[in-house]
């Protein structure tokens, strides 16, 4: 069993629909939780990042952290073509320098 | 300013011979990261460096991987007789420094065995 776990999708919504992203985790020292987005042929780039059990908001996107079920979220409102990427979830243990990425989820936003 | 860059941006080679992937990270950047992102696979951790101190080679998958930072800047990743398996697309990222800091990545180099 993976240590990480992401439903690589593809997960197809027209425009303006809410976006729901998940990952499930098995090891409970994970304590810092990011969300990167990754366009075609490009390298991933940080959206959002928590270190907490809780939401966090920023513009359309909001993380979500649930460290009782192990699962995190990223929302995504009024979703846009432009959104159309793979979404990658990634952890890691405060005091180590590795991330653990999930397989990534490859979103289509359609018009 | 400028971003990591990483070269070749695409590399075709033959079973059995060695390839070099190059990173530049981004000026002033401590931390330097490999990972592998293979079909269907997230991104594999392979190597870190910080600074000077010993790099993090515990995710290379095999003796066959080897990595260097000259001078705390520029990395080279080296494959030695290539595997079919190794395909994959290599990333590397940096980050001001290790730890929390927020990793910068490439466009990634990819590489198809033959």
């Amino acid at each position: 069993q993976k240590e990480v776990e992401q439903d690589p999708g593809p997960l197809s919504v027209p425009e303006g629909a809410i976006v729901s992203l998940n990952c499930t985790y098995s090891n409970s020292a994970f304590q810092y939780f990011m969300w990167y987005r990754q366009y075609s042929r490009k390298g991933p780039e940080l959206l959002m990042y928590t270190y907490s059990s809780g939401n966090k908001e920023d513009g359309r996107f909001t993380a979500q952290v649930d460290k009782s079920s192990k699962y995190i979220s990223l929302f995504i409102r009024d979703s846009q073509p432009s959104d159309s990427a793979t979404y990658l979830c990634a952890m890691s243990i405060v005091g180590t320098d590795k991330l653990i990425f999930g397989t990534g989820t490859r979103l289509q936003v359609f018009p | 300013g400028a971003g990591v860059s990483q070269s070749p941006s695409n590399k075709v080679t033959e079973k059995g011979k060695d390839v070099e992937l190059r990173c530049d990270p981004i000026s002033g950047h401590t931390a330097l990261y490999w990972y592998r992102q293979s079909l269907g696979q997230g991104l594999e951790f392979l190597i870190y460096f910080q600074g000077n101190s010993a790099p993090d080679k515990s995710g290379l998958p095999s003796d066959r991987f080897s990595a260097e930072r000259t001078g705390g800047s520029v990395s080279t990743l080296t494959i030695q007789r290539t595997q079919q398996e190794d395909s994959a697309v290599y990333l590397c990222a940096s980050s001001y420094r290790a730890g929390r800091e927020t990793q910068y990545f490439g466009p990634g180099t990819r590489l198809l065995v033959l």
